[in-house]
């Protein structure tokens, strides 16, 4: 079945101690991109890669980071999580023409305490 | 600057009655359109998108939107609402210039469907 796969599903932890929330796709994507979803606030893009070894800043990026070593894998890592990261994280892939809809994994709640 | 907006925050309808979720869109160049759907504790579906094809698009479950550019709309309608109709929805806009793939999502509109 063609999906994102995010691990974890949920996630608390405490302030400052260093998490990775994985993200995987099985459907040779290009674009992958992190989101997060904050209540009023809607999905606001964080980082966003356009192929392997290739990544960029969306709106949100501070204090997280990514990386693209693989095409079907796209981590998300927070070096020093603080109590404003808490919030409900979406990873997306889509293929590289730009006509296409993403497909979303089924997200991750952390909460930093 | 593109922007998105999603014109009701909550819509209430009655089982069996007509869906409308409005949304108007500002985009410097020819966008690609999107609405998704979100059920509790799920995911992001796609509904349907529009890409500079046919205006009126047809999507998943009943559901279609018009594209309409001199009023920067793209309303999304469904004849008759069904009680798993109920969830958010994101009408979602992709700006036309660059490649960044960068998504910019409205606020969301939350649908109650009573019976």
């Amino acid at each position: 079945e063609a999906q994102v796969t995010q691990n974890p599903r949920y996630l608390i932890t405490v302030t400052g101690k260093k998490l990775t929330v994985t993200c995987s796709q099985n459907m040779n994507h290009e674009y992958m991109s992190w989101y997060r979803q904050d209540p009023g606030l809607g999905l606001r893009q964080i980082y966003y890669s356009m192929n392997v070894e290739v990544t960029d800043k969306g709106d949100v990026p501070e204090g997280y980071k990514v990386s693209r070593k693989e095409k079907r894998n796209f981590p998300l890592i927070l070096e020093s999580p603080s109590p404003n990261q808490t919030s409900l994280y979406f990873c997306a892939s889509r293929p590289g023409l730009s006509n296409y809809g993403y497909t979303f994994g089924s997200g991750t709640r952390l909460t930093v305490v | 600057a593109q922007s998105v907006t999603q014109l009701d925050s909550h819509v209430s309808v009655s089982e069996g009655t007509p869906v409308l979720l409005r949304c108007n869109y500002s985009s410097s160049y020819s966008p690609s359109l999107f609405w998704y759907v979100q059920h509790p504790n799920k995911g992001l579906q796609l509904l349907l998108k529009y890409t500079s094809a046919a205006t009126l698009v047809k999507g998943i479950n009943g559901f279609e939107a018009e594209f309409k550019k001199s009023e920067t709309s793209f309303h999304l309608t469904k004849p008759s609402a069904h009680m798993s109709d109920a969830a958010e929805y994101f009408c979602v806009v992709r700006p036309g210039t660059g490649n960044t793939g960068k998504l910019i999502f409205g606020q969301g509109t939350t649908l109650q469907v009573k019976p």
